[in-house]
């Protein structure tokens, strides 16, 4: 069974940093694309991060240029979020997300997410 | 940076009947295009890939068509599990996704 699971969230200061990690298992990581999504209170979806199967490609939304560092071990089959200066725009759900493995467009796997709190 | 417009905002449809739900992208987006369900407090699933293919275990009930601009998730035979909200999302400027608002499909 595919299990995406995000740890490192929390109440977090203006400014400050948190890193989130999502630890996979029941595929073999890193034959696969993976991403960050991440849905604040309320409201719609919005992608953050890509990170290709190897760590060479990689992408960020504007939003968070900058600020925001993706990666990822291949042997730990674990994924990373390192998010700096914070600010309270940021506080939502985020999700670990894996592109399906054949699609141009889709996520076929989810972990249940993590909550950021960026509020002083 | 194209933007998706799902209509409608909300559907209130009976068990057994028919749902059809729309996302009309802002430029063309070809067949980039996915459908998700999201209940409360869960995190989306994967009902349709490349605007028509059905992922892995979703029934036959759901189905999605379009291309370039105009998609559409349809549902037939609702089910009372069924409620929850829609949400389409693009990948047409690889490997960047966006997302429509979403639609709420309420069963009474």
């Amino acid at each position: 069974e595919v299990q995406l699971v995000e740890s490192g969230g929390g109440l977090v200061q203006p400014g400050g940093s948190l890193r989130l990690s999502c630890a996979a298992s029941g595929f073999t990581f890193s034959g696969y694309s993976m991403n960050w999504v991440r849905q604040a209170p309320g409201k719609g979806l919005e992608w953050v991060s890509y990170i290709s199967t190897v760590g060479s490609t990689i992408f960020y939304a504007d939003f968070v240029k900058g600020r925001f560092t993706i990666s990822r071990d291949n042997a730990k089959s674990s994924l990373y979020l390192q998010m700096n200066t914070l600010r309270a725009e940021d506080t939502a759900v985020y999700y670990c997300a894996r592109d399906h493995y054949s699609a141009v467009a889709g996520i076929d796997s989810w972990g249940q997410g993590t909550l950021v709190t960026v509020s002083s | 940076e194209i933007v998706l417009t799902q209509s409608p905002a909300t559907l209130s449809l009976s068990p057994g009947e028919r749902a059809t739900l729309s996302c009309r992208a802002s430029q063309s987006v070809s067949s980039s295009l996915a459908w998700y369900q999201q209940r409360p407090g869960q995190p989306p699933r994967l009902l349709i890939y490349d605007a028509s293919n059905r992922a892995t275990g979703i029934p036959a009930r759901f189905s999605g068509s379009g291309s370039g601009t105009d998609f559409t998730l349809t549902i037939t035979s609702l089910e009372p599990e069924d409620s929850a909200v829609y949400c389409c999302q693009q990948r047409s400027n690889w490997p960047m996704y966006t997302f429509g608002q979403g639609t709420k499909l309420e069963i009474k």
